[in-house]
């Protein structure tokens, strides 16, 4: 079993759509949840983080986590264009200096 | 958002050479991570290193690759004798803070082995 399992989508949506990503996990010792967006050929680029369960906004961004269904979300409101990238989910233990351990990202369009 | 730089962009060798990349992470901090990325797969967790030693390696990081941290600012990541499967995008990665658990990437080499 993968410890992060992500759909790769290609995710297609209009402009203007709330978007949902999502990631699994199965290692109960993350306590750590990214979200990375990345471009073609570009290094991740972090969005936010979230600690252990909750959730967190950051304009247009929500992340949530659910520990006790080892699930993690990221909604986008208001989608652009310019958020056409793909999404990367990565998580770590609380250990310092831990690794992230990632998914297999999520293609997403944002269609004008 | 903190910068990390690396050079080169993109480095084209053949099979059998050394290749050695580099990494300027957000000073001051003292752990450093690689992670690669090969085309068109997840981004996978290659080496940390703390305090000038490596901390935590994978199973990818096997007798052909080491790192290093030459002078106080850049960190090299050393691939000896390339093989075909070793193309792929190499990343960089600082935390924030001294105490961050967030990591930033770096732009990241393309390393292509023909």
């Amino acid at each position: 079993q993968k410890e992060v399992e992500q759909d790769p989508g290609p995710l297609s949506v209009p402009e203007g759509a709330i978007v949902s990503l999502n990631c699994t996990y199965s290692n109960s010792a993350f306590q750590y949840f990214m979200w990375y967006r990345q471009y073609s050929r570009k290094g991740p680029e972090l969005l936010m983080y979230t600690y252990s369960s909750g959730n967190k906004e950051d304009g247009r961004f929500t992340a949530q986590v659910d520990k006790s269904s080892k699930y993690i979300s990221l909604f986008i409101r208001d989608s652009q264009p310019s958020d056409s990238a793909t999404y990367l989910c990565a998580m770590r233990k609380e250990t310092s200096g831990s690794r992230l351990t990632f998914g297999e990202g999520t293609q997403l369009t944002v269609n004008p | 958002e903190p910068e990390v730089t690396q050079t080169p962009s993109h480095q084209v060798t053949q099979m059998g050479q050394e290749v050695i990349l580099r990494c300027v992470p957000i000073s001051n901090h003292l752990y450093f991570y690689w992670y690669r990325q090969i085309l068109g797969q997840k981004v996978e967790f290659l080496v940390s290193f703390y305090n000038n030693e490596i901390s935590e390696k994978s199973e990818i990081f096997d007798d052909q690759f080491s790192v290093e941290r030459p002078d106080g600012s850049n960190f090299t990541l050393k691939i000896r004798s390339t093989k075909l499967e070793d193309s792929a995008m190499y990343f960089c990665a600082s935390p924030g803070g001294l105490d961050s658990p967030e990591q930033y990437f770096g732009p990241g080499t393309r390393l292509t082995v023909t």
